[in-house]
This record gives C-alpha cells, structure tokens and sequence, in this order.
C-alpha cells in the first residue's frame, strides 16, 4: 500500500544533542511537510517543499531545519533541542496541481523526547 | 486569514446515537474544508472534505458533513456512534499561500461510551 513512513516512531535526545527524524514516502507526491504536535493540541506546521521548494513558516524557530534531497525522503534536523521541542512530529504529503484541492497524507508520527 | 474554530474541547455521546462535532469557520475567498480523524499515538487520517457543490460530503468509515455557508459551518456527523469512534477530531481549512497548506482548529474529543 503507498503511505508515509516515519523512523524512528520513538526517539529519545538529550538536552542541546542535534537530533534527525526521517520521512519517506510511496506515494510520490510532490509536496512533503512537516509538523510539531504538543499535548494533544493542533498540528502546527514548521515548513514545506513542494519539489525542492522550501517553504518555512514565519514562526518556525532557527532550530528546526530540513532537507528533501529526493521525492521520496525529507528529513527534520533539530540543531540543539531544548525541553521544550518535546513533541509529537508529522510528516505529511500532498499532491499539488495548481487547480485541485488535495488532502494531506500523514505518517504515524515520530514522538520525540528531551532529556 | 483563514481560520477555523471547534467550540467543544468534549463531545460525549452513547454507542448508537447521533453524533455531531461543530466546526465554523472564517475565510477570504472560497472555503476548501476538511475533517481529520486522529487515534492515541498515531498520525492524522483523512475522513472527506468540502471543495464546491452538494453541501452534504460523505467519507470515511460512515461519517459526512455538512456545509452551510449561511452559518459558516461544516459540522461532522454520524448517524449512529461507535465506541471505536472515540478519538480526537480535527477540522481544517486549507490556507492560503504555499501548497495545499491546512489551518487545523483546535480539536475536539469524542467518546462514545457503551
């Protein structure tokens, strides 16, 4: 089946330690997003790429970083997490036309810890 | 700016009843309206959406919505609830700029007790 993957679905950092979460996909979309849920809460988007178009969120903290060398993989670099950046992060996927309105695709989720 | 209000943190309702969790929104141009379904530990699932014409949406696993442009509203519905259908439910609109951009709302907690 095409879906979103994401690994490790766990992950536990320390306190100032650069972390990477990793998000594959099968279902060759051209825009990949990325996402920090807290608690619960709404999904707050970081960024986005559509192809190698990156496009960050005016809120997104230098902190966060990403990379998408391919179609198929896009990665979240967290430079030095504070306790703060503990959260839930989703990987999402969508195909953009210019004329459609598509969903979003997401993967389960990489649940991050700070220690 | 694009937003969308849930006004319900909890929607309690007993296996077999209706339910209904309320979602309003507020947008420049035309609304483009989802419904997200997420489980505990897991990733956000796609129940339907609104993009234009008839204002009652099927999707997913028996639920629909409605779309009312007089109240600004696209409520989710269930004609009758399982217990299985507890989880948290998200609405959102898509934004605008970037690419197929979602504004999530704040979530609203089902659960439907035997």
């Amino acid at each position: 089946d095409a879906m979103v993957i994401q690994n490790p679905r766990y992950q536990v950092t320390q306190f100032g330690k650069p972390v990477t979460l990793s998000c594959s996909q099968t279902l060759n979309h051209n825009v990949m997003y990325w996402y920090q849920q807290k608690s619960s809460q709404a999904p707050k988007l970081l960024f986005h790429y559509y192809d190698k178009d990156f496009n960050n969120e005016a809120d997104t903290p230098d902190n966060f970083q990403s990379r998408r060398p391919n179609t198929s993989f896009c990665f979240l670099d967290i430079r030095s997490p504070g306790l703060g950046d503990a959260a839930m992060y989703l990987c999402a996927t969508s195909r953009y036309t210019g004329s459609g309105v598509n969903e979003q695709f997401f993967g389960p989720g990489t649940r991050l810890t700070v220690l | 700016a694009q937003s969308v209000a849930q006004p319900e943190d909890q929607v309690n309702v007993a296996e077999g009843n209706p339910l209904t969790v309320k979602c309003t929104y507020s947008v420049s141009g035309n609304p483009y309206l989802f419904w997200y379904v997420q489980y505990p530990n897991r990733g956000l699932q796609f129940l339907l959406k609104y993009i234009t014409g008839d204002n009652l949406v099927k999707g997913s696993y028996g639920f629909e919505a409605e779309f009312n442009k007089s109240q600004t509203s696209f409520h989710l519905k269930k004609p009758s609830a399982l217990v299985s259908d507890s989880a948290l439910y998200f609405c959102a609109v898509r934004g605008l700029g970037g690419y197929n951009k979602l504004i999530f709302g704040a979530g609203t907690r089902l659960a439907v007790h035997p």
